[in-house]
């Protein structure tokens, strides 16, 4: 049972665009709710990531947006720029009351930013 | 990315070859993790460790062993390698486990013939 579903799976923009990718969750018990970056040939690495007491959160050109109530989170990506090309990942975990088996990971979207 | 080395980056074995792979951390993270990734599937876990010689399986353990003797080091083997093992493998280590980031190395591609 797939805990954090991510769409879409592929996504083209042209430049300067909105790229967004939603996620939702199902377990309520999550609290902490991180967004990885990869790149062709590298490990995935943070981008950015919320806590659900926050509704929204931007670091730079990219912004989470919260809904608690209906259990999604999604990712967008302000003047998309070729070199944010890359597969990006929402994940989710229980805070302290969870165990260490680390996050829970959506399937990824390839996302492509065209000229 | 905190001073993770993955080994060997790249491997190609036989069907039933013994296979290991190694995840070495100086940043002295108390866990640490395997994932493999296929397309279609994202990341899945298969195996973790909470602290020295403490382990456990995660979601595609089956077929993985792991082991862990020092902070730094965590191992993946895999006992008698097959095709459906044909992936990239990753190693990550965690801080604490409450809010806390995955931080991941730079990933194993293993091929099975």
């Amino acid at each position: 049972q797939q805990q954090v579903k991510q769409s879409p799976q592929s996504l083209i923009v042209q430049k300067g665009g909105i790229p967004i990718i939603n996620c939702a969750y199902e377990n309520t018990a999550f609290d902490y709710f991180p967004w990885y970056q990869q790149f062709p040939g590298k490990g995935p690495a943070l981008l950015i990531a919320i806590r659900p007491d926050v509704s929204e959160k931007k670091e730079g050109r990219f912004t989470i947006s919260f809904n608690k109530s209906a259990k999604q989170f999604s990712l967008h990506i302000m003047d998309s720029q070729p070199g944010d090309s890359a597969t990006y990942f929402c994940a989710a975990s229980m805070g302290s009351g969870g165990g260490a088996d680390g996050l829970t990971f959506g399937k990824g979207t390839h996302l492509i930013i065209q000229p | 990315d905190a001073g993770i080395t993955q080994s060997p980056r790249h491997k190609v074995t036989e069907t039933g070859t013994p296979v290991t792979l190694r995840c070495h951390q100086t940043e002295n993270h108390r866990y640490m993790y395997w994932y493999r990734q296929d397309p279609g599937h994202g990341l899945r876990l298969i195996h973790y460790s909470y602290g020295v010689k403490d382990t456990d399986k995660g979601e595609v353990s089956d077929g993985y062993s792991v082991s862990r003797s020092k902070t730094e080091d965590f191992l993946l083997t895999l006992e008698s390698a097959t095709s459906s093992q044909t992936s990239v493998y990753f190693c990550a280590t965690r801080r604490d486990r409450a809010h806390s980031p995955l931080h991941f190395g730079n990933g194993t591609r293993l091929t099975v013939t």
